[in-house]
């Protein structure tokens, strides 16, 4: 298994600033996601954290709203960039070992 | 990636009784996950799937794939206060590791 760690844990930002979120993980694992969780709702994949290169976004998920690094098998950023209240969620990482996705506790970002 | 068809939506059981849910999908997956999120905290994983028929338990849970891979069941026996929370599955494809989500079932159990 692994074991993923956040920061921050929540935060609230002003409309207009940006905010890095960061994800460590205490093993190597081979792929590295970033989910979005909006309240009461089901995961929604963001993209795929591609180790030293560009991440691979899903549909309706741009870099230059979600940039993403991965420099190393047990690190990753998500920063969200120019945020409105409509980015108002819960951020979540997550890493596999083997066949199974292990994730992170979440980032619980308020925009007003 | 697709939103699987997980039901019920919730439920409200009395203390000691099974719960059951099930996922259904339009499309095949190579692995089925279950996962507990309880407020304030990521998903946890509970069980995992790997193939067609598989039945596998993990202490008072059991889950099922599918034969035809487009379904999983869980099962909690003999509830308890500690299983309130919110269960989602998810097929994960396995070429590229990407994690489709049901919308989840929220249990609350009633003491």
């Amino acid at each position: 298994s692994a074991v993923i760690s956040q920061k921050p844990s929540r935060d609230i930002c002003q409309r207009g600033t940006s905010l890095t979120i960061q994800c460590q993980v205490d093993s190597q694992v081979t792929m590295m996601f970033w989910y979005r969780q909006q309240p009461g709702q089901s995961l929604t994949l963001i993209a795929t954290a591609n180790q030293g290169s560009e991440a691979t976004y899903e549909s309706g998920f741009v870099i230059d709203k979600f940039p993403i690094s991965r420099p190393n098998l047990t690190f990753s950023t998500l920063t969200v960039s120019n945020m409105s209240p409509e980015d108002s969620s819960i951020y979540l990482c997550s890493g596999t070992s083997g066949n199974e996705q292990y994730f992170g506790p979440g980032t619980r970002l308020t925009v007003t | 990636g697709q939103q699987l068809n997980q039901s019920p939506q919730s439920m409200f059981i009395q203390e000691g009784e099974d719960v059951s849910m099930n996922c259904t999908s339009s499309s095949i997956f190579n692995t089925w996950l279950w996962y507990k999120q309880d407020p304030g905290e990521g998903p946890v994983l509970l069980i995992a799937l790997y193939k067609a028929g598989e039945l596998t338990s993990n202490g008072r849970l059991t889950a099922q794939f599918g034969i035809t891979r487009k379904d999983s069941f869980l099962n909690i026996s003999a509830s308890i206060p500690s299983d309130v929370g919110i269960y989602f599955c998810a097929g994960q494809a396995l070429s590229d590791y990407k994690l489709s989500f049901g919308a989840g079932t929220t249990v609350t159990v009633r003491a």
